[in-house]
């Protein structure tokens, strides 16, 4: 069984600085994909960025980097420059071959001015 | 394009009662997912469909049904609801199985 882990539960980071989100994981599988999902306030689950096994660099989406280290199984979010908009909820998901994404318990983020 | 839509919004139901959960999307996706989030968890994947006219089961299927008779909806029911049931639903959809996800805005559903 695929199992995805996020080991802090809630952090606190000042605007303009950088937060790291970390996210490890545990398969067989040699193809799967890991992907980020934000979810504010509001309730919406909004897709970030994606990495896939194969590629060969980390996946950069904006301020949002995936830094992906296969060897330890870890695919830790990094947000640069946070803004107050970036207080939410942050799950690391993983698709495997079956389609299916196994989600994390999640990391509160709280942006302080 | 609307994305993905879920009706209703809210909803309340007593033990035993029966209900179903529309999603639609208009971005002609093959892939629907119906999940269930509960404090303190990620979601859970409850069934899963990868075309029109088929479903599977995900991980916590028990208690819930399925059905994706046209491509753009994909049906949740409850036959009996329970309180064990009491959370936020959010359908998803992706072009295909390797792609991302893009989610409804949720319905937050209530068994007393």
């Amino acid at each position: 069984a695929q199992k995805i882990t996020q080991t802090q539960p809630g952090m606190f980071v000042q605007e303009k600085e950088a937060v790291t989100l970390d996210c490890t994981y545990d398969t067989s599988d040699p193809s799967y994909g890991l992907f980020w999902y934000k979810q504010p306030s509001s309730g919406e689950m909004i897709f970030l960025i994606y990495q896939g096994s194969y590629d060969q660099q980390n996946a950069t989406e904006g301020r949002y980097s995936l830094n992906f280290q296969k060897a330890r199984k870890s695919a830790n979010l990094v947000i640069s420059a946070s803004q107050l908009g970036d207080s939410a909820m942050y799950f690391c998901a993983m698709r495997v071959n079956d389609y299916k994404l196994s989600f994390g318990a999640g990391t509160t983020v709280t942006v302080r001015a | 394009n609307a994305g993905v839509t879920q009706t209703p919004k809210f909803r309340v139901l007593k033990t035993g009662q029966s209900m179903t959960l529309l999603c639609a999307q208009d971005m002609n996706h093959e892939y629907m997912y119906w999940y269930r989030q509960d404090p303190g968890m990620g979601l859970r994947l409850i069934h899963y469909s990868v075309g029109e006219g088929t479903t599977a089961k995900g991980e916590v299927p028990d208690g819930y049904n399925v059905s994706r008779l046209k491509k753009q909806n994909f049906l949740l029911g409850l036959e009996s609801a329970a309180p064990s049931q009491t959370s936020v639903y959010f359908c998803a959809s992706s072009v295909g199985g390797y792609n991302e996800q893009f989610f409804g805005p949720g319905t937050r559903l209530t068994v007393l």
